[in-house]
Formats: C-alpha cells, structure tokens, sequence
C-alpha cells in the first residue's frame, strides 16, 4: 500500500459529461502528481501541485483542471468528456516540489466514457 | 520521436533466468533515472532511482545508466514469478515533468 488514495475506482460515464476524481496523498507529503495512462499515450503527466499551488503543467487539457485544498488532497476535473478520455488517472505525491525523483502512486482510476 | 523509447514485449523467460530491460532516451538535459514496476491494475512502484550515469544495485536488482549513448539499463537476477509484471522506465532533467517510457511487459514462467 503506497499510502496514496484515489477515488473512485471506477467511474462510467457518457461523452460531454463532467466528472471529479479524488486523490488524498501520504501523510506528510505535500506535492501531488495526476498523470494518464491510456494503451497507446503510456504514462502522461498533466498537472503538479504543491502545497496548494501549481507547480508544473505537462499535457493537459483545457477540459481538465485541478486544484490541491489546504489539506493537502486534491481533485481533477474532466468536462465535456470525450470517447478519447477513457483511460486510467493515476494520482502520485511526493515530500518535495521536484523534481519528482521518488513518486509513490495510487491505485487509479479507471474513467470509461461511453 | 517520443523522448523517452522502451520495447513494449512481452518478454516471456523461464524462472531463475537473469532479465535485461532497456531504454533508450533522447533529451541529453535528462539527469535523474528511475525504473517502476506496474502489476496489473495497480499503480507504478518505484523500484530503483539513479543519478547520472553509473550502476546502482539493490537485491535482485542492478540498474544502469550509459549518458553518452543515452542507454537505461535494468537487470533482474534470478527472476521469480512474482517479478512479472510491466516495467516502466523514467527520467527528468531536473524540473518537475517525470517522462515514461511506454513499458515493457515481462512474465517469468515455472
């Protein structure tokens, strides 16, 4: 258990919806990673917060935001979903702001977009 | 060209066999070097983390880094079932953005 907790585990909905994913990192870590993971893209980092501020921005798009609340967890917002959305979210936190040298992941959630 | 090139497998060996896992990278600013593991379903676990070029190893497991011809290097001795699983190769310059490779999934047989 990496100590990092996403929910839900599952999520299915349909295109042009929008939807919450929550991530809580470990206890004493104070950066939180979201990265994708899709069959052909593998690991897409999209966004780095840390302490409540953002850190780092890698492929996301303007669909999707984030935001970390003052205690610490944080949560990804997906709108007007597409059919392409579907994938796996994975959330990772660290001590540090960077660079991410050792990232403990969660388990992720599975997004399927009918 | 992505930044970061790995050989997708399967790698299929026999219990106790020693397993070589590669990398090739492009961004010659890339300093830090990991490798994780991904069991089915689950969320990436950092197995071994370098620094510049060099060898670090841990138990079973020797990582390797060659920076003059960008080569990442895995290897695991006496591999077991219990290592099968998909093998995710990363590295940053030194900002916050961790670049994966797409994996390579390997399963070790009785």
């Amino acid at each position: 258990d990496s100590g990092v907790t996403q929910t839900p585990k599952h999520l299915i909905t349909a295109t042009g919806q929008r939807v919450t994913l929550r991530c809580s990192p470990r206890s004493g870590d104070l950066s939180v990673y979201w990265y994708q993971q899709s069959l052909d893209q593998g690991l897409q980092f999209l966004i780095q917060y840390y302490n409540g501020e953002e850190r780092a921005k890698g492929n996301i798009l303007e669909r999707f935001s984030a935001q970390q609340f003052p205690d610490l967890h944080s949560e990804l917002n997906l709108s007007s979903l597409e059919l392409g959305d579907s994938a796996l979210y994975f959330c990772a936190s660290s001590v540090g702001r960077g660079p991410p040298e050792k990232l403990f992941f969660g388990s992720g959630t599975q997004l399927s977009v009918l | 060209q992505k930044e970061v090139e790995q050989d997708p497998g399967p790698l299929s060996v026999p219990e106790g066999a020693i397993v070589s896992l590669n990398c090739t990278y492009s961004n010659s600013a890339f300093q830090y070097f990991m490798w994780y593991r991904q069991y089915s379903r689950k969320g990436p676990e950092l197995l071994m983390y370098t620094y510049s070029s060099g060898n670090k190893e841990d138990g079973r497991f020797t990582a390797q880094v060659d920076k003059s011809s960008k080569y990442i290097s895995l290897f695991i001795r006496d591999s077991q079932p219990s290592d099968s699983a998909t093998y995710l190769c990363a590295s940053t310059g030194g900002g916050n953005k961790l670049t994966f490779g797409t994996g390579t999934q390997l399963k070790v047989e009785l």
